[in-house]
C-alpha cells in the first residue's frame, strides 16, 4: 500500500528548543493532517492541511502543506515537556466525486523527547 | 460519554481463541473507522462504517476479521482463530459528517491492546 515516510524516527531535545519533523510520499495526497499520540492513548489531531502550499499554525504548532502535494512539515517552537509523546503525520485521498472519509494513511512516527 | 470508549482496554488471547472488541463512538457520530496499530508502527486502517453500512472494508487482513454496526452506534471487531501476528492495538475512530471535508478530523479511542499468545 501506500507509505509514509516520516522524519526523524525520533528526536532528543532541551525546552525551549524549536523542533521540526517532515513526512513524504511517493503518492499525491489531497489533505494532509498531523497527530499526537500520548502512551496508552489514541493520536489526537493537531493540524489539518487542505491546499498545496497552505500554511497553518495551531498555537506554538505550525505545519505546511507541501507545493509538490507528496510531502508536510511541522514546526514546533519554544518546546515544553508536554510536548513529550509521537507525532504522526497523515494523508488522505480524495474518493471519485471530490468526497472523502476519514480513511487515513499514516507515517511511522516521530518520537520526541523535550529533557527539562 | 464524552469521547470514544473502547474496551477491553487489554486483551490476551491464545492463538486459536476467537476475540471481540468493543468501540461506543461518541453519541451522534455517523462515520465509525476501525484502524490496527503494530508495535512501532502508525495505526493502519481496517475498516469503515457509515451509520450501520460498512462502506469500505478493504484493509481487513483477512476473512478471520469481522466488524458490525448493526445500529449505527456500537461497533464490534471480532477477530476469529487468532494468530501471534494480530497482536496489535486495536483503535477505534468516529467523525461526527460523512463525506466532507471534515470527515477526516477523527476522534480515536484508547484503544484495545491485543496479545496473542
Amino acid at each position: 500500500g501506500q507509505q509514509l515516510n516520516q522524519s526523524p524516527q525520533s528526536m532528543f531535545i532541551q525546552e525551549g528548543e524549536d523542533v521540526s519533523m517532515n513526512c513524504t510520499s511517493s503518492s499525491i495526497f489531497n489533505t494532509w493532517l498531523w497527530y499526537k499520540q500520548d502512551p496508552g492513548e489514541g493520536p489526537v489531531l493537531l493540524i489539518a492541511l487542505y491546499k498545496a502550499g497552505e500554511l497553518t499554525s495551531n498555537g506554538r504548532l505550525t505545519a505546511q502543506f507541501g507545493i509538490t502535494r507528496k510531502d508536510s512539515f511541522l514546526n514546533i517552537s519554544a518546546s515544553i515537556p508536554s510536548d513529550v509523546g509521537i507525532y504522526f503525520c497523515a494523508g488522505q485521498l480524495l474518493r471519485a466525486g471530490g468526497t472523502s472519509y476519514g480513511k487515513l494513511t499514516f507515517g511511522q512516527g516521530t518520537i520526541l523527547t523535550v529533557h527539562p | 460519554g464524552a469521547g470514544v470508549s473502547q474496551s477491553p482496554r487489554y486483551k490476551v488471547a491464545k492463538r486459536g481463541q476467537d476475540v471481540a472488541l468493543r468501540c461506543d463512538p461518541i453519541s451522534g457520530h455517523v462515520s465509525l473507522f476501525w484502524y490496527q496499530q503494530a508495535l512501532g508502527q502508525g495505526p493502519e486502517f481496517l475498516t469503515y462504517f457509515q451509520n450501520e453500512a460498512q462502506l469500505d472494508k478493504s484493509g481487513l487482513p483477512s476473512d478471520r476479521f469481522f466488524a458490525e454496526r448493526p445500529e449505527g452506534s456500537v461497533s464490534t471487531l471480532k477477530i476469529q482463530r487468532t494468530q501471534q501476528e494480530d497482536s496489535a492495538v486495536y483503535l477505534c475512530a468516529s467523525s461526527p459528517t460523512r463525506d466532507t471535508r471534515d470527515n477526516e478530523k477523527l476522534f480515536f479511542g484508547s484503544g484495545t491492546q491485543l496479545s496473542v499468545l
